[in-house]
This record gives C-alpha cells, sequence and structure tokens, in this order.
C-alpha cells in the first residue's frame, strides 16, 4: 500500500498569510494525486487533482504542485473560509489512500 | 445540481449487518464510478470501496474485505454499502462519493450517515 505523509498535521496562520501543506508518498504516484478541504461536520470538498489541476469553482488562491513522491497545496492569501482541514489522496493504485490531514487554525 | 444522499445508517451491535444506500441525482449516474468513504470519530478519511459502472470490477480496502459489498442499481440511481460482521472499529461516518471525469479522486461528496458499532 501506498502511505502519504502530510506536515504538518496543524498550522497556526493569520488571515492573508501565504500558507504550504506537504504531502508525502511513499513510492512515487506520478500526479494522481487530489486535495480536499474540509470543515467540522461537513463532507470533503475537492480543491485540486492531477496536483495541479484546480477544480471548477475554487477559488485561484489555491495551488498544487510536486509529481512523482513530493506534493505541495499552497494558499497564497488564507482568507477566513479556509480554516479547516486539508486532505491529500493518491489514486495511482489500489487502496487508495489519504494523508492523515492538516488542519489550519487561527 | 448533484446531490448524493445518503441513508441507512445506525446503531448495530458488534457482529450485526447494516445496508447503507446512497440516492443520487442530477447527474448521469449509470456512466460514473462510485466510492464509499469513512471517517472514524475525530479521524481522517479512508477509503473504502469502489464500484465501476456496470457493477463489474470492485476494489476494496484490505480490512473490509469479505465483509462488506458494494452495489449499485443504474436503473434506481442508487449505490449500495452491504456491512457485514460488522466491528467496533467499523463505527464512522460513511460518505457516498462519484469518481472525477479524470482519475479515481471524488468529485462530488454525500452528506454522510452515521454508523455506530456497540453493544
Amino acid at each position: 500500500d501506498i502511505q502519504m505523509t502530510q506536515s504538518p498535521s496543524t498550522l497556526s496562520a493569520s488571515v492573508g498569510d501565504r500558507v504550504t501543506i506537504t504531502c508525502r508518498a511513499s513510492q512515487s504516484i506520478s500526479s494522481w494525486l487530489a486535495w480536499y478541504q474540509q470543515k467540522p461536520e461537513k463532507a470533503p470538498k475537492l480543491l485540486i487533482y492531477e496536483a495541479s489541476s484546480l477544480e471548477n469553482g475554487v477559488p485561484s488562491r489555491f495551488s498544487g504542485s510536486g509529481s512523482g513522491t513530493e506534493f505541495t497545496l499552497t494558499i497564497s492569501s488564507l482568507q477566513p473560509d479556509d480554516f479547516a482541514t486539508y486532505y491529500c489522496q493518491q489514486y495511482n493504485s489500489y487502496p487508495l489512500t489519504f494523508g492523515g490531514g492538516t488542519k489550519v487554525e487561527i | 445540481e448533484v446531490q448524493l444522499v445518503e441513508s441507512g445508517g445506525g446503531l448495530v451491535q458488534p457482529g450485526g449487518s447494516l445496508r447503507l444506500s446512497c440516492a443520487a441525482s442530477g447527474f448521469t449516474f449509470s456512466i460514473y464510478w462510485m466510492s464509499w468513504v469513512r471517517q472514524a470519530p475525530g479521524k481522517g478519511l479512508e477509503w473504502v470501496a469502489n464500484i465501476k459502472q456496470d457493477g463489474s470490477e470492485k476494489y476494496y480496502v484490505d480490512s473490509v474485505k469479505g465483509r462488506f459489498t458494494i452495489s449499485r442499481d443504474n436503473a434506481k440511481n442508487s449505490l449500495y454499502l452491504q456491512m457485514n460482521s460488522l466491528r467496533a472499529e467499523d463505527t464512522a461516518v460513511y460518505y457516498c462519493a462519484r469518481k472525477g471525469t479524470a482519475g479515481r479522486y471524488s468529485d462530488y461528496w454525500g452528506q454522510g450517515t452515521q454508523v455506530t458499532v456497540s453493544s
């Protein structure tokens, strides 16, 4: 199974900050990586797929990069609505696996 | 508008069974792979199972193989998860999700249904 490791697990930031979250895969997954945002008691929401493709309707302050085993999610200017938990997911091979999550808090 | 609405969750004793349903609307259900993903209390996301458009291919996480069965009824625009031999560690919110058009990620998710396994 491919293990996905996110860092940090918690991130304290302020409105307007540039935020970067890292996701590492235990083996190469090419660009088969997605990022999701989840708010408390809500379903996850797709932000990025194929490592860097922005899902329709997602603000352009979100961006993704990387390939192989190292990936990043960047929020260029943190907004109040962005305080949430973020998960990466590899979909290179079964079983599909998620990172442990990164909680972005004030 | 794409909508996925799960139902069938509840409290069940260890060793018991439960069948989850997901009603899909707002898109052509029969042309999409579908998934179940779960989230234990206070924990992260865990993929559970995927099913191909016609039901001919199914994939499961190892921890549920032999106990859970994913299925679908395209005529009813519905996805199912039959869960047998339930364990305490199966306690979670179960989400139904649609596979994206460009890969095995999930582009739409339901609101989830709570499954609690406890005596």
